[in-house]
């Protein structure tokens, strides 16, 4: 059973058109958090929620935030998208302290733009 | 910081032999080490993990990882490879005092019949 989900799994938007990504957690984990993977490329961090406590990357652009309305879910908002915002965008999360930095992932949200 | 670096960008493997994966990191403090594994639009996940102990361990799908402390390492292996084994690989670490992983480049695998 899938543990941390993403929806969709492939969004297409428009060059401009505001986007939402989301995910989801069944594990009660305390930290979520948002990373951007371009082709060939390792996941490069965005920021994430340690509980309510948003951390943002110094060089994560203003285009994107991100929400955690409760322990169970998180959103990734990309207000104005580029082309060079298409990427696969991977959920994960952990526990701090019990599990020692284990990060479980989602299968991913491949955005294009058009 | 730490810094973690995969010294093979692509490694080319027939079926049933065996391969290595390269994983050198830079810290000043205490680390834990993981590799992951990607699969084609897939996102990613744990193979193994060294938190403490044994230097030698074991993950899922057969594969194992040895650190080495003073050679600062983690090398990935596994004996003998799967087609299904083509994949996306990549070390990561994570320093004991913070819970952010760095991740290396990836290592592309590519097993041939």
């Amino acid at each position: 059973d899938a543990m941390v989900i993403q929806n969709p799994r492939y969004q297409v938007t428009q060059f401009g058109k505001p986007v939402t990504l989301s995910c989801s957690q069944t594990l009660n984990h305390n930290v979520m958090y948002w990373y951007q993977q371009k082709s060939s490329q390792a996941p490069k961090l965005l920021f994430h929620y340690y509980d309510k406590d948003f951390n943002n990357e110094a060089d994560t652009p203003d285009n994107f935030q991100s929400r955690r309305p409760n322990t169970s879910f998180c959103f990734l908002d990309i207000r104005s998208p580029g082309l060079g915002d298409a990427a696969m965008y991977l959920c994960a999360t952990s526990v701090v302290g019990l599990a020692k930095n284990i990060q479980y992932f989602g299968a991913g949200t491949r955005l294009s733009v058009l | 910081a730490q810094s973690v670096t995969q010294l093979d960008s692509q490694v080319p493997v027939f079926e049933e032999a065996p391969v290595e994966l390269r994983c050198n990191y830079s810290s000043s403090v205490s680390v834990y080490l993981f590799w992951y594994v990607q699969y084609p639009n897939q996102g990613l996940q744990l193979l193994l993990k060294y938190l403490s102990g044994s230097t030698l361990v074991k993950g899922i799908n057969g594969f194992e990882a040895e650190f080495n402390k003073s050679q600062t390492s983690f090398h990935l292996r596994k004996p003998s490879v799967h087609i299904s084994d083509t994949a996306e690989y990549f070390c990561a670490v994570s320093r004991s005092n913070d819970y952010k992983l760095s991740f290396g480049a990836g290592t592309t695998v590519t097993v041939r019949a």
